[in-house]
């Protein structure tokens, strides 16, 4: 069975350019997770979606950041404009219910410059 | 609102030496437990979880924690550690009795030494 796949791996960008992220999560799973993960920082839920629906969205900076997830299975978390300060590890995690784990892809180390 | 607390931020042992990294959570309701492994340049993996019954769980890699109510810890141990432990490690609560959002610590690093 395939993991969560997310992509790119890095990317690096400059100041004020818009960045996409992309994940796949496990095939079934019905919640989706976005977490930010600064240097030496356990990570942060940016949000959470059960099918297509936001259900939990209340730390995303929603000035700078969007996300979506068509269909209920993949996703993409956006940023646009890009600040210095957004230069962290993007990790994306599944799960199959209430009980479950939680399943983590690689992550997406973005460095903004 | 629930949070963790990992006192360690860095835990350096000799190889086959026993290891303790310590997790100490605060909530007003019950909750669930986690520890997670993170090694280098991958995701996060589970170790072991804490859902009810026995307080000692047992999880991958010779890993086990005790969950301890009165104190509010969730300590994970292991009796013999292997350079292949190298990691690093983090504690996890739930909000109340549901796994769909739970709260990380800041992590542990631990470095085992040959």
């Amino acid at each position: 069975e395939a993991g969560v796949v997310q992509s790119p791996r890095y990317k690096i960008i400059e100041k004020k350019q818009p960045v996409a992220f992309w994940c796949n999560p496990i095939s079934g799973h019905n919640t989706l997770y976005w977490y930010l993960q600064n240097l030496g920082q356990g990570p942060e839920l940016l949000i959470r979606y059960e099918n297509e629906e936001a259900v939990d969205d209340s730390q995303l900076p929603k000035d700078r950041f969007s996300a979506e997830r068509l269909k209920g299975v993949d996703s993409t978390l956006k940023i646009q404009p890009a600040e210095l300060g957004d230069s962290a590890v993007y990790l994306c995690a599944s799960s199959p219910g209430d009980r479950g784990e939680q399943y983590f892809g690689p992550g997406t180390r973005l460095t903004v410059t | 609102a629930q949070s963790v607390t990992q006192l360690d931020s860095q835990v350096p042992v000799f190889e086959e030496a026993p290891v303790e990294l310590r997790c100490n959570y605060s909530s007003s309701v019950s909750v669930y437990l986690f520890w997670y492994v993170q090694y280098p340049n991958q995701g996060l993996q589970l170790l072991l979880k804490y859902l009810s019954g026995s307080t000692l769980v047992k999880g991958i890699n010779g890993f086990e924690a005790e969950f301890n109510k009165s104190q509010t810890s969730f300590h994970l141990r292991k009796p013999s550690v292997h350079i292949s432990d190298t990691a690093e490690y983090f504690c996890a609560v739930s909000e109340g009795y549901s796994a769909s959002k739970i709260i990380f610590g800041s992590g542990t690093r631990l470095s085992i030494r040959p």
